[in-house]
């Protein structure tokens, strides 16, 4: 049972352009979203996260936006560069502490 | 500050061998936590701990045993090493509980042939 989902394996961008990534979580419990970054061969790396007491974060060219209603959050990177050219992992927790991660989008940012 | 560090970064071990592996962080975190993530999946949590001394499974504990004696360690042993256990195994920490963002290691890629 994924509890946190990416639809999208893949998404594919110009630079310049807005990256999108979106994510749905089905427990209406968990209260914290974060985002990961993540290089090949390396460890995941914190992106931007959003309490469930907002509808959206901003840090920089990073947004992220929380529909609680639809259970569902996204990610905005406005402008992409190439070097946003990454996995993004979705993960959530809630009364357990314990973050649950969604299976990763992975970002292709085009000169 | 190193962070998260992780031996070794690669590793192959025939089914039924044991091995070790290591975690250390440097920025006196109280949580930490070892993850697993097989090839076109999330981070899955094996194990966790919220001090020394205190460990608790996660979602996939089987095959797994852990132990924190200290702040700054928190070792993964398997025993008993299983084709099923080939994946990409990473260790983090965390201030605390909740909203808290943990931080993560390179990761130890494990082949059990």
């Amino acid at each position: 049972d994924q509890q946190v989902k990416q639809n999208s394996p893949s998404l594919s961008v110009q630079e310049g352009r807005i990256s999108i990534l979106n994510c749905d979580y089905t427990n209406s419990m968990f209260d914290y979203f974060l985002w990961y970054k993540k290089y090949p061969a390396e460890g995941p790396t914190f992106l931007i996260s959003i309490s469930s007491i907002k509808d959206k974060n901003e840090d920089g060219r990073f947004t992220v936006f929380l529909n609680k209603s639809a259970k569902h959050l996204s990610l905005h990177i406005v402008p992409s560069q190439p070097g946003d050219s990454a996995v993004y992992f979705c993960a959530a927790s809630g009364a357990t502490n314990k973050l649950i991660f969604g299976t990763g989008t992975l970002l292709a940012v085009q000169p | 500050n190193a962070g998260v560090t992780q031996t070794p970064k690669f590793r192959i071990l025939k089914i039924g061998q044991s091995m070790t592996l290591q975690c250390t962080q440097d920025m006196n975190h109280n949580y930490m936590y070892w993850y697993r993530q097989d090839p076109g999946m999330g981070l899955k949590l094996i194990y966790y701990s919220v001090g020394a001394g205190i460990t608790d499974k996660g979602e996939v504990p089987n095959g797994y045993n852990v132990s924190r004696s200290t702040t700054e360690d928190f070792p993964l042993r398997l025993e008993l090493a299983a084709p099923s256990q080939t994946s990409v195994y990473f260790c983090a920490s965390s201030i605390g509980q909740g909203m808290n963002e943990q931080f993560f290691g390179p990761g130890t890629r494990l082949t059990v042939l």
